[in-house]
């Protein structure tokens, strides 16, 4: 069965250090998405792409945080500099076609957990 | 302020009873609902989903109930399972499902008990 891969795991890092997530979808999804879960709650969307083209970033915050996917396959996360409150389980997704008149199953990958110190 | 809400922040069942999660949303536009499964260290796993236009959906153990009227549907598990231990997520969307953004609640942990 197709599932999204993330890497890393598990990142550990110190305040004012740059990250990176990465995130391949389930081969063919049109739509990617990065959601940022902070224990406790659930998940909320930072980053919506359509191929390689950004539809929805508006809760990203956009003075340290990016994302691209510029081949409209795999994605990456980044964040510079880490803050304390960044740490969070990082979650990608993928789903056929957003923009459709049908119904759209978002597929999740297994997260990367960071922890900033 | 929450658009969706799972108020039960854990709940507990007996191995062969009946689970039921609840969730309610804010936000008339939803039209389309779903529930994941998420065990811990792994992503949120699809269960079911349900559009406004029906009431109720089926899926082996697993039913969604919708009450547009009330802004209210519930999960029904049974017979719950020792394996169905896990946190679940309400989630809404506007557009048929079809606009990307889901709306998560915090989710519900639910544990059942041999």
């Amino acid at each position: 069965e197709a599932e999204v891969a993330q890497s890393p795991r598990y990142k550990i890092t110190e305040k004012s250090q740059a990250v990176a997530f990465w995130c391949d979808p389930i081969s063919g999804h049109a739509t990617l998405y990065w959601y940022r879960q902070i224990l406790g709650q659930g998940p909320e969307l930072l980053v919506q792409f359509q191929d390689e083209s950004v539809v929805d970033d508006s809760q990203l915050p956009k003075d340290r945080f990016s994302a691209e996917r510029l081949k409209g396959v795999d994605s990456t996360l980044k964040i510079q500099p880490a803050e304390l409150g960044d740490s969070a389980m990082y979650l990608c997704a993928s789903s056929h076609q957003a923009g459709t008149t049908s119904t759209d199953t978002q597929y999740f990958g297994p997260g990367t957990r960071l922890t900033v110190l | 302020d929450q658009q969706v809400k799972q108020n039960s922040p854990s709940l507990s069942v007996q191995e062969g009873r009946i689970s039921i999660l609840n969730c309610d949303y804010t936000n008339s536009m939803f039209d389309y609902f779903l529930w994941y499964k998420k065990y811990p260290a792994e992503g949120p796993t699809f269960l079911i989903s349900i559009s406004s236009i029906k009431d109720k959906n089926e899926d082996g153990r697993f039913t969604v109930f919708l009450n547009k009227s009330a802004k209210h549907l519930s999960l029904h598990i049974v017979p719950s399972q020792p394996g169905d231990s896990a946190v679940y997520f309400c989630a809404a969307s506007e557009g048929g499902g079809s606009q990307g953004n889901l709306i998560f609640g915090k989710g519900t942990k639910l544990s059942v008990k041999p």
